[in-house]
């Protein structure tokens, strides 16, 4: 298994304001993502965080809201930008080694945007 | 794309009452399963998982899940909750046309057992 931590926990951020998460795998790991958990639904992925070159970005996430850096193969960041209200969410980074394996996940960040 | 459905959004049982919650996906081909759990107040954790082989697989803390593939399910199960096994059960899938990277959720179960 790959334990994954997250800064900061939560975080209550005015609007326009821009937040930034950061994810730390205890092991390299050749895959890393980011997912959305707002009030009440399930994780939508958001983007996956590549090594050395740009995100991937799933449908209605664009780079220039979620900017995302991978800087090594164990720790990543994700950056909610221009935040409003409806930005406010459970954001949670995961892990995994190989594909095909399994996806491990940090404890994510809880986000109040007022 | 994928798409997984879990029937039912809220289940209330008692202690020593069995569970089964229902999972089912929307891909055609050879998939990844799995059942991820969140306790309150602590993250998503991973119950048990099926690749290939026996269909019916054992997790952790008693709990089992069975694939069918010809109804495309994968319910999760357990004989005798306790109300520690109250918390969020989310089902997830897989699929070779994301190279098996990209988990698709389902909406999620919460369990409530009370005492």
């Amino acid at each position: 298994s790959a334990v994954i931590s997250q800064k900061p926990s939560r975080d209550i951020c005015q609007r326009g304001t821009s937040l930034t998460i950061q994810c730390q795998v205890d092991s390299q790991v050749t895959m890393m993502f980011w997912y959305r958990q707002q009030p009440g639904q399930s994780l939508t992925l958001i983007a996956t965080a590549n090594q050395g070159s740009e995100a991937t970005y799933e449908s209605g996430f664009v780079i220039d809201k979620f900017p995302i850096s991978r800087p090594n193969l164990t720790f990543s960041t994700l950056t909610v930008s221009n935040m409003s209200p409806e930005d406010s969410s459970i954001y949670l980074c995961s892990a995994m080694r190989q594909a095909k394996e399994t996806q491990y996940f940090g404890p994510g960040t809880r986000l109040l945007v007022l | 794309a994928q798409s997984v459905s879990q029937h039912n959004h809220h289940v209330i049982l008692s202690e020593a009452a069995s569970l089964e919650l229902g999972c089912n996906y929307s891909y055609g081909g050879t998939v990844n399963l799995f059942w991820y759990v969140q306790y309150p107040g602590q993250h998503l954790q991973l119950l048990l998982k099926y690749f290939s082989g026996d269909p019916l697989v054992k997790g952790i803390k008693g709990f089992e899940a069975e694939f069918i593939k010809s109804k495309f399910s994968f319910n999760l199960r357990k004989p005798s909750v306790q109300w520690s096994d109250t918390a969020e059960y989310f089902c997830a899938v897989t699929a070779p046309n994301t190279g098996f990277q990209k988990l698709v959720f389902g909406t999620g179960t919460r369990l409530l057992v009370s005492p």
